[in-house]
């Protein structure tokens, strides 16, 4: 059984770019969450695509966007970067069955200068 | 107030101690509670996975479930070095959605 992969492992932007992170889901699982957890604090839920369409948002401005493509692997993009940007961001897939664990891949870090 | 609120800690404790690490919560709608270990700089791995009230032990680790008092708990019994990391607890009010995580208590378990 795959886990959840996600690339690149870090980068580094300045402000004002577009960054594109990506997240493969672990084998079997439909359902992927973008979190984004800044340095000492939990993770912040960003969204969750569920077969192809977003399924829910958390308090991000709509910089903050996302796909799902049809084999569940997703991306996160980013808009205009800004400084508080930077952190580490996390995918949790899950297989939307009922009991639902999101596994966590081992995140981006997103350097914004 | 945080809907959850997690002490950071950190907390040190000598190889054997039990440890407990807790978290509280305002929202009563939460009805699944997690808890996930975090090594330094690498995604948050699952510990332990609950849903309602109640006690589940895997191994060294049992976690409680209190919902009367908004109160979760993680009991770790003969901690390692290895269990030194971040534990974070986790919830939600509907089982796949969005998590909302505590800040995190950072552990560090010497030999």
């Amino acid at each position: 059984e795959t886990g959840v992969t996600q690339s690149p492992t870090h980068l580094i932007k300045t402000r004002g770019q577009q960054v594109t992170l990506r997240c493969s889901s672990q084998s079997g699982h439909n359902t992927v969450s973008w979190y984004q957890q800044a340095l000492g604090q939990g993770p912040q839920f960003i969204f969750q695509y569920y077969r192809e369409e977003e399924n829910g948002r958390g308090n991000f401005p709509p910089r903050f966007s996302g796909l799902q493509f049809p084999n569940y692997s997703s991306e996160l993009n980013v808009n205009a970067l800004e400084l508080d940007d930077s952190a580490l961001y996390l995918c949790a897939s899950s297989a939307m069955t009922g009991k639902d664990e999101q596994f966590f891949g081992p995140g981006t870090r997103l350097t914004v200068l | 107030q945080k809907e959850v609120e997690q002490d950071p800690g950190p907390l040190s404790v000598p190889e054997g101690a039990i440890v407990s690490l807790n978290c509280t919560y305002s929202n009563s709608a939460f009805q699944y509670f997690m808890w996930y270990r975090q090594y330094s700089r690498k995604g948050p791995e699952l510990l332990m996975y609950t849903y309602s009230s109640g006690n589940k032990e895997d191994g060294r680790f049992t976690a409680q479930v209190d919902k009367s008092s908004k109160y979760i708990s993680l009991f770790i019994r003969d901690s390692q070095p290895s269990d030194s990391a971040t534990y974070l607890c986790a919830m939600t009010n509907q089982a796949g959605t969005a998590l909302i995580f505590g800040k995190g208590t950072t552990l560090s378990v010497s030999s």
